[in-house]
């Protein structure tokens, strides 16, 4: 089966600009979920999507948003860039109720 | 409210040695608990996970963690490293029940296998 996909893997990014990362959930997974790891940090929830629904948001501002498609594929916009946003930004997708399996995110930085 | 301390944010060992890797986690409802490992420019990686029934659990690569409900842990272990097990390892938690499979994570242990 096919795992979690994300792109692009490496993005940079100037402060001001917006910016969209893309996710493809795991075969047979309906609920995809959003994390933002700092270096040399834990990942941190940003939200998750479940039938194309947010239905739950961590700590972060509006400015961060997101998309569930369909097909349970998914996109984080964040707007308005600043550069405590660089970071490695997870995706992880699971049944309901079931551990989440991971991609292996997107760097993004931003200058 | 959940949270979860890694008291170690590093641990050096010798190959072959035994590891303990600690994880305190704090709730006040039941949860569910995940070990994670990130190798370097990867994601993350599941390692084992504790539901329910029987407090010991083990992964196919020789770890095992065990859920002490009243000391609010669950150390990971494994008898004999090898370099290879040299990576990021995360100590999450889950609500039990909750509307969402958010997770909780540690801050992460380096665990350095040296040769």
């Amino acid at each position: 089966e096919t795992g979690v996909t994300q792109s692009p893997t490496h993005l940079i990014k100037t402060r001001g600009q917006q910016v969209t990362l893309r996710c493809s959930s795991q075969s047979g997974h309906n609920t995809v979920s959003w994390y933002q790891q700092a270096l040399g940090q834990g990942p941190q929830f940003i939200f998750q999507y479940y039938r194309e629904e947010e239905n739950g948001r961590g700590n972060f501002p509006p400015r961060f948003s997101g998309l569930q498609f369909p097909n349970y594929s998914s996109e984080l916009n964040v707007n308005a860039l600043e550069l405590d946003d660089s970071a490695l930004y997870l995706c992880a997708s699971s049944r309901q109720d079931s551990p989440l399996h991971f991609g292996n995110g997107t760097r993004l930085t931003v200058t | 409210a959940q949270s979860v301390t890694q008291l170690d944010s590093q641990v050096p060992v010798f190959e072959e040695a035994p590891v303990e890797l600690r994880c305190n986690y704090s709730s006040s409802v039941s949860v569910y608990l995940f070990w994670y490992v990130q190798y370097p420019n990867q994601g993350l990686q599941l390692l084992l996970k504790y539901l329910s029934g029987s407090t010991l659990v083990e992964s196919i690569n020789g770890f095992e963690a065990e859920f002490n409900k009243s000391q609010t842990s669950f150390h990971l272990r494994k008898p004999s490293v090898h370099i290879s097990d040299t990576a990021e390892y995360f100590c999450a938690v889950r609500q039990q029940g909750g509307a969402t499979n958010k997770l909780i994570f540690g801050t992460g242990t380096l665990l350095a296998v040296q040769p």
